[in-house]
């Protein structure tokens, strides 16, 4: 069974890039045709759909984040990443890495890592 | 950007009741739309795909329907561990988003 498990700094300052890393386990990530996405839940609202990425490298990313996101893939180590640039205090959530099951086009999310809370104070 | 929104914001339901929670979007979504269950401190999990389809392990008192716009998820009798924040998801077009939540309490 499948399990990701997020990871990286949980304080982050303003201006700068938030950069989180999901590790992949009890599966390749490059096999099954399997995308692999991040997520975000802000305080207290509801969830918002950040990125998804291929093994190969594809990507489709939320264009309300304006182009701050950066999603990439290291199948040698399986793990793929997140950069979010130019943070403020409203990117300050809980951040989620997830697995989508292979179809045509990514679609929704069937396996989820934990959650990682990312604070962005000075 | 599709706007998806649910009803009611909270739910208050026995135990042993029934359970039925709204999804509505802003322009049709023909059945791509999922159902997730969260609980406090939890990541969200998935309940239903394809508007009706029920994700591995999901007990059959889960049951979703709808095409279109309006969706509906319905928990045929509430367990105590269906006490969550219940979210839809469409993915129908671009950006995928997601609705604000229906909380469902115990009444």
């Amino acid at each position: 069974q499948v399990q990701l498990q997020e990871s990286g700094p949980g304080l982050v300052k303003p201006s700068e890039t938030l950069s989180l890393t999901c590790t992949v386990s009890g599966g390749s990530i490059s096999s099954g045709g399997y995308y692999w996405s991040w997520i975000r839940q802000l305080p207290g609202k509801g969830l918002e759909w950040m990125g998804y990425i291929y093994y190969t490298g594809r990507t489709y990313d939320n264009p309300s984040l304006k182009s701050r996101v950066i999603i990439s893939v290291d199948t040698s180590k399986n793990q793929f990443s997140l950069k979010l640039t130019s943070v403020t205090a409203a990117d300050t959530a809980v951040y989620y890495c997830a697995r989508v099951p292979p179809t045509m086009d990514p679609y929704y999310f069937d396996s989820w890592g934990q959650g990682t809370l990312v604070t962005v104070s000075s | 950007e599709i706007v998806v929104t649910q009803s009611p914001a909270t739910l208050s339901v026995s135990p042993g009741e029934r359970a039925t929670l709204s999804c509505r979007a802003s322009q049709s979504l023909d059945n791509y739309l999922a159902w997730y269950q969260q609980k406090p401190g939890q990541a969200p999990r998935l309940l239903m795909y394809g508007a009706s389809g029920r994700a591995p392990g999901i007990p059959a008192r889960f049951s979703g329907s709808g095409y279109g716009t309006d969706f509906t998820l319905t928990i045929s009798s509430l367990q105590s561990e269906d006490f969550a924040i219940y979210y839809c998801q469409q993915y129908k077009n671009w950006p995928r988003t997601f609705g604000q939540g229906t909380k469902v309490e115990i009444k």
